[in-house]
């Protein structure tokens, strides 16, 4: 079955400055989706990467995918408070679950 | 869209009860999933309908642990004879069609007692 590991397990920064978080797979990855989840809530979509090489953009956060679609990472510039939260990579698996890696808490300090 | 709603938020529950949660999907999103979190995990697959359709069932869920989506509506999790390792937050997700991203609820934090 698919497996998603993430890297770190937590993260604490500085205000303002860039963090990137990393995400692994087992397998080869048909799509691979980031999210943001913050405490006792649900999750918030930021993107999803389904080429080989692809490379997203969304305000301050950058996501990639190798271009053997097994490794992801999700790069924050000049980090914020905002951007506190459990960070999640999920994907499609062979058998049309979509699993999620174990996530990466990210603390923002002022 | 008005978004995946869960319903109740919060459930207490003694041990041994049985519990339903409910899972409005948006509409005309064909894939529903169920997920359990735990504190400092990432969500842990459960099952997944297609319409209404069960497609897979995780060998984690146990017999105790049911759920439907009739007409391929609205969906329930039913969980009978809770157990305190029962307690966890419930999420539930839908999304249009493969490669396409999912929409999750608020979650339902179930805690046995």
């Amino acid at each position: 079955s698919q497996e998603l590991e993430q890297s770190p397990q937590s993260l604490i920064v500085q205000e303002g400055k860039n963090l990137t978080i990393n995400c692994t797979s087992s397998k080869t990855l048909y799509g691979l989706y980031w999210y943001k989840q913050k405490y006792g809530e649900g999750l918030i979509f930021l993107m999803m990467l389904q080429k080989g090489g692809e490379e997203k953009s969304h305000e301050k956060i950058t996501a990639k995918l190798d271009e053997k679609k097994q490794q992801s990472s999700l790069h924050i510039t000049a980090s914020q408070p905002s951007h506190a939260g459990i960070y999640l990579c999920g994907a499609d698996s062979y058998g049309q679950n979509f699993v999620f890696g174990p996530g990466t808490r990210l603390s923002v300090l002022p | 869209d008005t978004g995946v709603s869960q319903d109740p938020r919060h459930k207490i529950t003694k041990r041994g009860q049985n519990v339903t949660f409910r899972c409005d999907p948006i509409s005309e999103h064909n894939r529903l999933y169920w997920y359990r979190q735990t504190l400092g995990q990432g969500p842990e697959f459960l099952t997944y309908f297609q319409n209404e359709a069960q497609l897979e069932k995780s060998r984690l869920l146990s017999d105790r642990f049911s759920a439907e989506r009739p007409k391929g509506s609205f969906s329930t999790l039913e969980i009978q004879r809770t157990e305190q390792g029962d307690s966890a937050m419930y999420l539930c997700a839908s999304r249009r069609t493969l490669n396409t991203e999912a929409f999750f609820g608020q979650g339902t934090r179930l805690t046995v007692v």
